[in-house]
C-alpha cells in the first residue's frame, strides 16, 4: 500500500512569491492534516481537511490557505512568503478524522 | 490551554542501557495519545496509539504506558537503529492535534 506523497520535497522561494504544495494521501483515507515544523517550535498544526471541508485549523496567518479535492488529494497555498515561513511542511492522512495518522517525509520549503 | 511536555529534551544511551522518555499532557478531553519515531529529514512514523490510563502496547524493544497525566515510552536494551527523535502527541476534544517538542535519543555501540 503506497504512504503518503508529497510533492516537491524541496522548493527555494523568495521573499513576496507565493508557493503550493501538494499531498496524496493513502487510499481510502479521508482525512488530511498538514503541520509546519520548524527547529524552534517543533510541530504546529495548521489545518485539518475531511471530505473536502476544513474541519480544524491552527493559529497561522490567513496567508496559509487549503483545500482538499474530492479524490482526497490536498494542496496547501502560502502567500507572500517571508523568511519566517522556511520550514518543513508535513502532511498527514488517517482514515477517519484525527485517528492513527500517517505522515508523508515533507517538503522542505527554503524562503531567501 | 492544552499542553504537551516531553523530557528530556535529548537522551544518550550505551547501547543495551534501557530506559524511559516522559509526555506528560495537561488537555481537555483526551482522546487519544501518539506515540511516533522522526529520523532526520524524513516524516514522523507512527509508533502506537493510547485511549485510556492504564493501557499500554508493546513493539519490538518499545513499550508505551498512559496514565491520566503522562505517557512512558520505555526502551529497553536499545541498539544504535533505535536513535531518532521520538515525539509524543495528543488529541483533545478540540480535535487539534498537538506535538511535544520530542525527545532526542542518541544509543551508542
Amino acid at each position: 500500500k503506497a504512504g503518503v506523497t508529497q510533492t516537491p520535497r524541496y522548493l527555494i522561494k523568495t521573499r513576496g512569491q507565493q508557493v503550493t504544495l501538494s499531498c496524496s494521501p493513502i487510499s481510502g483515507h479521508r482525512s488530511v492534516s498538514w503541520y509546519q515544523q520548524t527547529p524552534g517550535q517543533g510541530l504546529q498544526f495548521l489545518f485539518e481537511y475531511f471530505s473536502e471541508t476544513q474541519r480544524n485549523k491552527g493559529n497561522f496567518p490567513g496567508r496559509f490557505s487549503g483545500r482538499q479535492f474530492s479524490n482526497s488529494r490536498s494542496e496547501m497555498n502560502v502567500s507572500t512568503l517571508e523568511l519566517g515561513d522556511s520550514a518543513l511542511y508535513l502532511c498527514a492522512s488517517s482514515p477517519d478524522r484525527i485517528t492513527e495518522a500517517f505522515f508523508g517525509q515533507g517538503t522542505r520549503l527554503t524562503v531567501v | 490551554e492544552d499542553q504537551v511536555t516531553q523530557s528530556p529534551e535529548a537522551l544518550r544511551l550505551q547501547e543495551g542501557e534501557s530506559s524511559s522518555l516522559n509526555c506528560s499532557y495537561t488537555v481537555s478531553g483526551l482522546r487519544g495519545l501518539f506515540w511516533y519515531r522522526q529520523d532526520p529529514g524524513k516524516g514522523p512514523e507512527f509508533l502506537f496509539t493510547l485511549y485510556s490510563a492504564g493501557e499500554e502496547k508493546e513493539k519490538e524493544r518499545l513499550k508505551a504506558t498512559l496514565t491520566k497525566k503522562e505517557s512512558f515510552l520505555h526502551i529497553t536494551a536499545p541498539k544504535p537503529e533505535d536513535s531518532a527523535t521520538y515525539l509524543c502527541a495528543v488529541h483533545p476534544s478540540t480535535d487539534k492535534l498537538i506535538f511535544g517538542t520530542g525527545t532526542r535519543l542518541q544509543v551508542f555501540p
